[in-house]
């Protein structure tokens, strides 16, 4: 057990749909990542958040979007729903110190969304 | 931008046999290097990590992976698996000094047969 918690576990929905997912990361970290592995593209970093706020951007789609809340949890909205959105989402968190050493990711179980 | 690339997608071997899993990179700047295992229905879990230091690092579950800067690889290896070792490998990079998010390589799915 990681310590980072994913809720819903499984997602499924249908086309032009919006959702929330939503993490919780280990007690302390300060930092959330967003993950998406799917088939074709693999595992690719979406968006970083900090202590509240947006600390790099991936190959997030302007449908998607995120936000993390005082009390360090994030949440992933994703909306007008496409089938290519069908993926794993994982939440990975990092307590983001000055050494190297002391930022491993931590990955949550991941949100399964299905998109019909 | 980072690349990572993984050269086989699967590879199949026999339990107790050693296993090799290539993974090579591409950054213009300096890197760390890591390697996750996910297993089935579960998330990422970090076997090992190249930071500085001694090149050849060593991992959780006997894993142990070597890194060449010449040749941009990190290769790693286990000498004897087992069948609880069946996953998923993902090698990935992330920048000296920039945004901690990992860059991932496809992953090579690890079988061990009996």
């Amino acid at each position: 057990d990681s310590g980072v918690t994913q809720t819903p576990k499984h997602l499924i929905t249908a086309t032009g749909q919006r959702v929330t997912l939503r993490c919780s990361p280990r007690s302390g970290d300060l930092s959330v990542y967003w993950y998406q592995q799917s088939l074709d593209q693999g595992l690719q970093f979406l968006i970083q958040y900090y202590n509240g706020e947006e600390r790099a951007k991936g190959n997030i789609l302007e449908r998607f979007s995120a936000q993390q809340f005082p009390d360090l949890h994030s949440e992933l909205n994703l909306s007008s729903l496409e089938l290519g959105d069908s993926a794993l989402y994982f939440c990975a968190s990092s307590a983001l110190k000055a050494s190297p050493a002391d930022n491993e990711q931590f990955f949550g179980p991941g949100t399964r969304l299905t998109v019909l | 931008a980072q690349s990572v690339t993984q050269l086989d997608s699967q590879v199949p071997v026999f339990e107790e046999a050693p296993v090799e899993l290539r993974c090579n990179y591409s950054s213009s700047v300096s890197v760390y290097l890591f390697w996750y295992v996910q297993y089935p229905n579960q998330g990422l879990q970090l076997l090992l990590k190249y930071l500085s230091g001694s090149t050849l690092v060593k991992g959780i579950n006997g894993f142990e992976a070597e890194f060449n800067k010449s040749q941009t690889s990190f290769h790693l290896r286990k000498p004897s698996v087992h069948i609880s070792d069946t996953a998923e490998y993902f090698c990935a990079v992330s920048e000296q000094g920039g945004s901690e998010k990992l860059v991932f390589g496809k992953g090579t799915k690890l079988t061990v047969n009996p």
